[in-house]
C-alpha cells in the first residue's frame, strides 16, 4: 500500500492569519486527489477533488493546488476563522490501489 | 437530499464479542466504501462495492470481518469476533458514478465509533 502523507500533523494560528498545510502522494500512476474537511462530531465533507497537473481551486477562503510530477498538494486559509477548525484528511487515488488517505492536519483557530 | 446515515453512533463491547454497523447510503449512489479510522491515522479502505459486489476488498481482515450490500443499497459490517485492536471510528461513504467513482467526491455518514475493551 502506497503512503500519503500530510504536514504539519497539528497547527494553531490566531483568527485572521492565513495558513496552509501540504499533502503528498505518490505520482507514479496518480489518477485523483480529494480533499476533506472533518470537524468533531461532524462528517467529514469533501472540498475538492482534484485530478490535473497544475489544477487550482477555490472554494471561499479555502483554495488548494496540485502537482502531480512531484506528488503534493497544498491546502491554503485565507483569514482563518475559528469555525475553520477541523482535521483536514487529503486521499489519493492511484491505479491500482485505491483511495490511500493521509493521517490529516489538525487546525485550530484561536479566537 | 439525506445523507449518508449510520447506526449505532456509539457501541462499546467486550473482545471476543460481535458486533454490527449498519449503513443507509444516499439514493442512487452505486458505490459504498467502509473505512476504519484508528486514532492519530487517516481512514484505511476495508471494502468498496458497487452496486450489490464487491470492487475492492483487499484490506479486509476476513477471518473476523465481513460485509454486505443488500441488493444494492444498505450495507452491513461485521466484526466476529472483536479484538482490542478493533476500537475505531467505522466511516461509511457513498459516491455517485460506478465508473468514474474516483473522480467524484465521496459522502460520509457520521461514523460509528466502536470501543472494545
Amino acid at each position: 500500500i502506497l503512503n500519503v502523507e500530510q504536514s504539519p500533523q497539528s497547527l494553531h494560528v490566531q483568527e485572521g492569519d492565513s495558513t496552509n498545510f501540504t499533502c503528498s502522494f505518490p505520482s507514479s500512476n496518480f489518477y485523483a486527489l480529494h480533499w476533506y474537511r472533518w470537524e468533531t462530531a461532524k462528517s467529514p465533507e469533501a472540498l475538492f477533488v482534484m485530478t490535473l497537473n497544475g489544477d487550482e481551486k477555490k472554494k471561499g477562503r479555502i483554495s488548494a493546488t496540485l502537482n502531480t510530477k512531484e506528488g503534493y498538494s497544498y491546502l491554503y486559509i485565507k483569514g482563518s476563522q475559528p469555525e475553520d477548525s477541523a482535521t483536514y484528511l487529503c486521499a489519493s487515488y492511484n491505479y491500482g490501489q485505491n483511495f490511500v488517505f493521509g493521517p490529516g492536519t489538525r487546525l485550530s483557530v484561536l479566537p | 437530499e439525506a445523507g449518508v446515515a449510520q447506526s449505532p453512533r456509539y457501541k462499546i463491547i467486550e473482545k471476543r464479542q460481535s458486533v454490527a454497523f449498519w449503513c443507509n447510503p444516499i439514493s442512487g449512489h452505486a458505490t459504498l466504501y467502509w473505512y476504519q479510522q484508528i486514532l492519530g491515522q487517516g481512514p484505511k479502505l476495508l471494502i468498496q462495492f458497487q452496486n450489490n459486489g464487491v470492487v475492492d476488498d483487499s484490506q479486509l481482515p476476513k477471518d473476523r470481518f465481513s460485509a454486505e450490500r443488500l441488493k444494492g443499497v444498505d450495507s452491513t459490517l461485521k466484526i466476529q469476533p472483536a479484538k482490542l485492536e478493533d476500537s475505531a471510528v467505522y466511516l461509511c461513504a457513498s459516491s455517485l458514478l460506478p465508473g468514474a467513482s474516483t473522480s467524484y467526491e465521496q459522502y460520509f455518514g457520521p461514523g460509528t465509533r466502536l470501543t472494545v475493551t
